[in-house]
């Protein structure tokens, strides 16, 4: 059981507006930046959002973070089929002296 | 590129030992700080430990410490990870990564190896 809350899976029809939530607490999203992870199938996590909500060179901007208090989201616009991954949050927490995931998000593109 | 590449998991049986090394190429690696993170058939990510560039840092989630030992060769641009008393909750595929830790972005892990699967089973 993570101390970062996603949900198991997310869903769109192309050209959607998809959104996934990080929810945690004050140890750590609450006191340090987010990260995304997007994981397709079979292949390595690659990195997504860095900082909360800065995009890596590469990266399509209808990708996009955001954090708010104890909670972020990664917001997708323009959903593609392409975009049928996992995606992971990962955060420090400063009770545990180091980083943790969420779960992860199956994001299902109709 | 960047690049990084794992090699040393395959099937063990439970209380053995196995160790991991990744080969990095393309950036300065005695520059940057490296993890290692695992994900179990099925499931999610955990991290399990990182090491500073000099290799005089470490740090180990609870899940491994006193059984995994985290090590790096700059010379050879390469980092090892040591797992002994392995039980069947270590079986995942391990991933390195390089770890943006010093430059205060504290869970920046980018890019990652291939990976590489450990079995733990009798």
């Amino acid at each position: 059981q993570s101390v970062v809350t996603q949900p198991p899976s997310a869903s769109g029809t192309p050209g959607q507006r998809v959104t996934i939530s990080c929810s945690g607490s004050s140890p750590n999203i609450g006191s340090n930046y987010v990260y995304w992870y997007q994981q397709v199938p079979g292949t390595a996590p690659k990195l997504l959002i860095y900082r909360s909500d800065q995009r890596p060179s590469g990266v399509p901007d209808r990708f996009s973070g955001s954090k708010s208090g104890t909670s972020a989201s990664l917001a997708i616009s323009g959903v593609r089929s392409e975009d049928e991954a996992d995606y992971y949050c990962a955060v420090w927490d400063d009770s545990l002296s180091g980083p943790v995931f969420g779960g992860g998000t199956k994001l299902t593109v109709l | 590129q960047v690049q990084l590449v794992e090699s040393g998991g395959g099937l063990v049986k439970p209380g053995g030992s196995l160790r991991l090394s990744c080969e990095a190429s393309g950036f300065t690696f005695s520059d940057y700080y490296m993890s290692w993170i695992r994900q179990a058939p099925g499931k999610g990510l955990e991290w399990i430990s990182y090491i500073s560039s000099s290799g005089s840092t470490i740090n180990y989630a609870d899940s491994v410490k006193g059984r995994f030992t985290i090590s790096r060769d700059n010379a050879k641009n390469s980092l090892y990870l040591q797992m002994n008393s392995l039980r069947g909750e270590d079986t995942a595929v391990y991933y390195c990564a390089r770890d943006y830790f010093a430059s205060g972005s504290y869970s920046r892990f980018d890019p990652w190896g291939q990976g590489t699967l450990v079995t733990v089973s009798s």
